[in-house]
């Protein structure tokens, strides 16, 4: 079964500071990933989606991803934190078959940031 | 454009009450998905649909039901509601895109459940 994983339950950055956020799928075939951010009280929003072509995807807010197959990975990153960026973060994971594109999800990274 | 649009956004129920939760789309999605979130664990599937008519059982399906009988509907029912189905509800929807496979999914904006 497909599965993500987030290591990093919490993670403080400074202003100005540069931020990673982690994440691991597994499964055997062509994923298709995305990272989603959650502010309080609020639902999901998109920040960037991998489907095929150039391994380091752009989104919005100024974050980027970089998917690296070799490693099972999709890491979020950002070289300059704003202190609107702390919420919670999500990578998922989806695959074709048997007519369904459900996401898997993992457990979330939630970033709060220090002014 | 309303997007996904979840009713009601907040609900106390009683333990063993019945209650429907309403999930519409205005994109003419194919998709549409139930997900609920807890502290610590992420979004979960609870059922999904690939089509008008069509259901099918996610991750955590039971204690649940679901219907589309409309392509912008997507039905989530409790029929006997616990304590341990106090959540945040999330609805999403998505579509098919040409040369790709899978698309993104827009979310609605929650449904906070409580049941006492």
């Amino acid at each position: 079964a497909q599965s993500v994983t987030q290591p990093d339950i919490h993670i403080t950055v400074s202003e100005g500071a540069s931020l990673e956020l982690r994440c691991n799928y597994s499964y055997g075939a062509t994923p298709y990933l995305f990272w989603y951010v959650q502010s309080p009280g609020q639902g999901l929003q998109l920040l960037l989606k991998y489907f095929s072509g150039d391994t380091l995807v752009q989104g919005i807010k100024g974050f980027e991803a970089e998917f690296k197959r070799s490693q099972s990975s999709f890491n979020l990153r950002k070289p300059s934190v704003h202190w609107s960026d702390a919420a919670e973060y999500f990578c998922a994971v989806s695959y074709s078959g048997a007519g369904s594109y459900q996401l898997t999800f993992g457990k979330g990274t939630k970033l709060s940031v220090i002014p | 454009n309303a997007g996904v649009t979840q009713t009601p956004k907040f609900r106390v129920l009683k333990t063993g009450q019945s209650m429907t939760l309403l999930c519409a789309q205005d994109m003419n999605h194919e998709y549409m998905y139930w997900y609920r979130q807890d502290p610590g664990m992420g979004l979960r599937l609870i059922h999904y649909s690939v089509g008008e008519g069509t259901t099918a059982k996610g991750e955590v399906p039971d204690g649940y039901n679901v219907s589309r009988l409309k392509k912008q509907n997507f039905l989530l029912g409790l029929e006997s509601a616990a304590p341990s189905q106090t959540s945040v509800y999330f609805c999403a929807s998505s579509y098919l895109q040409t040369g790709t496979v899978n698309t993104e999914a827009f979310f609605g904006q929650g449904t906070r459940l409580t049941v006492v």
